[in-house]
Formats: C-alpha cells, structure tokens, sequence
C-alpha cells in the first residue's frame, strides 16, 4: 500500500522568502512517481512539478524545486523567493502505477505575507 | 484555462431533484477521474475510467452514477442525494501510459444540498 504524509498543517512565510512544505511517502514499489499540486482558494488544482523515483537529479520547474531524498522517502517542495499569489493549499501525491489514480496527503496551507 | 472542462461551476439541489455534472477534455488522454473535496481536505477518489471503462468504484453510494459517453467526456449523474454529498467535485484527466503523466483537473463544480 502507499501512503503520502504531510505534517505540516498550516506554513507562514513573507514575501521573497524561500519555503520548504514537507512530503514523505511509503511504498513497496521500487518505481512510483510524486507530484505537487497547488490548489488556490477558487479551487483549481495545478500541476506543479514531477519527480520520478530513478531521475538522478531533483526536479526543477521556475521558482519550485523538488528536494528528492530516496533513502529518506522524502519529496520535500522547495518554493524560492515566495509572492503573495503562492498563497494556497499544496498537496504532495504519488502513484507506482501507470495510469492509475493519484493518491494525495493531507495537504499544507501556505500564507504569504507581505 | 484549465484543459478540462467542468459544468456546471456551481449547482444547488434539493435532495429529490435528479442532476448531472459534466466533464470534458480534448488531450486524447484514455483515464478519467471523479473526486470529491471538501473544504480543507485532500481530493477523495469516487470512480476511474480506463479506455472508457468503469475501472475502479470506490464504494460510493448509488445516488452517484458515473457514465463515460466517449473519450472525451464524462458525467456524473447526481439522484436523491444528502445534505453530507455538498463538495466541491473535481474530474480529471491523464494519459495511461508512464507513471510520471499529471492528472490534468477541471476548476470543479461547488455542489450544494439543501
């Protein structure tokens, strides 16, 4: 079975300060993927960054990087120079699996202030 | 825009009335999901649509009755629900093949039981 833990309930950060939102995952597999997603207030959930369990490299996409630590199954979200719109809901997921549903964490809620 | 339609945003509904959500999407992708979140919460996931195939019920109730017209499309027949079945529904969309392919989310409908 896999399960996605985050054990951050609520992060507060001030703008153009970087933030890390934890993510820990269990699995038997030795292949599965892990996501990000943000979801604003309005609802949407966005995609935001990918890691595969064989990439050699942390992911990167713009400002959000993916601390990837295998031995520690730790997929920890890393947002740089933080903005106000990054206020919102994060939620880490898995899946080892092709084509089969994602499972999410409970999710952190960001507030950035100014 | 979301590459994933949903309609209706919002709905509100008595607990007799017979509805349907609707979900669309045109990136060729062959697995279609329903969830269902409510405030401050993970998405839950309801049902998965393989090659248009139901593949997977997550025990939900029968007043939720899922059809998959085509590729395309998705719909979510609503009948006699509760007070407790008011959340935001999310449908999504991935392409099957490869683990590191992100589910794609509508903006969701807001439903309301009265």
């Amino acid at each position: 079975a896999q399960k996605i833990t985050q054990t951050q309930p609520g992060m507060f950060v001030q703008e153009k300060e970087a933030v890390t939102l934890d993510c820990t995952y269990d699995t038997s597999d030795p292949s599965y993927g892990l996501f990000w997603y943000k979801q604003p207030s309005s609802g949407e959930m966005i995609f935001l960054i990918y890691q595969g369990s064989y990439d050699q490299q942390n992911a990167t996409e713009g400002r959000y990087s993916l601390n990837f630590q295998k031995a520690r199954k730790s997929a920890n979200l890393v947002i740089s120079a933080s903005q106000l719109g990054d206020s919102a809901m994060y939620f880490c997921a898995m899946r080892a699996q092709a084509g089969t549903a994602l499972i999410f964490g409970k999710g952190t809620t960001l507030s950035v202030s100014s | 825009d979301t590459e994933v339609t949903q309609t209706p945003k919002h709905l509100v509904m008595g607990m007799t009335n017979k509805k349907s959500l609707k979900c669309e999407q045109h990136m060729g992708h062959r697995a279609m999901y329903w969830y269902k979140q409510k405030a401050k919460k993970p998405p839950e996931l309801m049902f998965v649509y393989s090659y248009e195939k139901l593949s997977i019920n997550e025990s939900v109730p029968s007043r939720f009755s899922p059809e998959c017209p085509n590729s395309s499309l998705l719909n979510l027949h609503l009948h006699a629900l509760q007070p407790e079945d008011s959340a935001l529904y999310l449908c999504a969309s991935s392409d099957i093949q490869g683990l590191g392919q992100p589910q794609h989310f509508g903006d969701g409908t807001r439903l309301s039981i009265l």
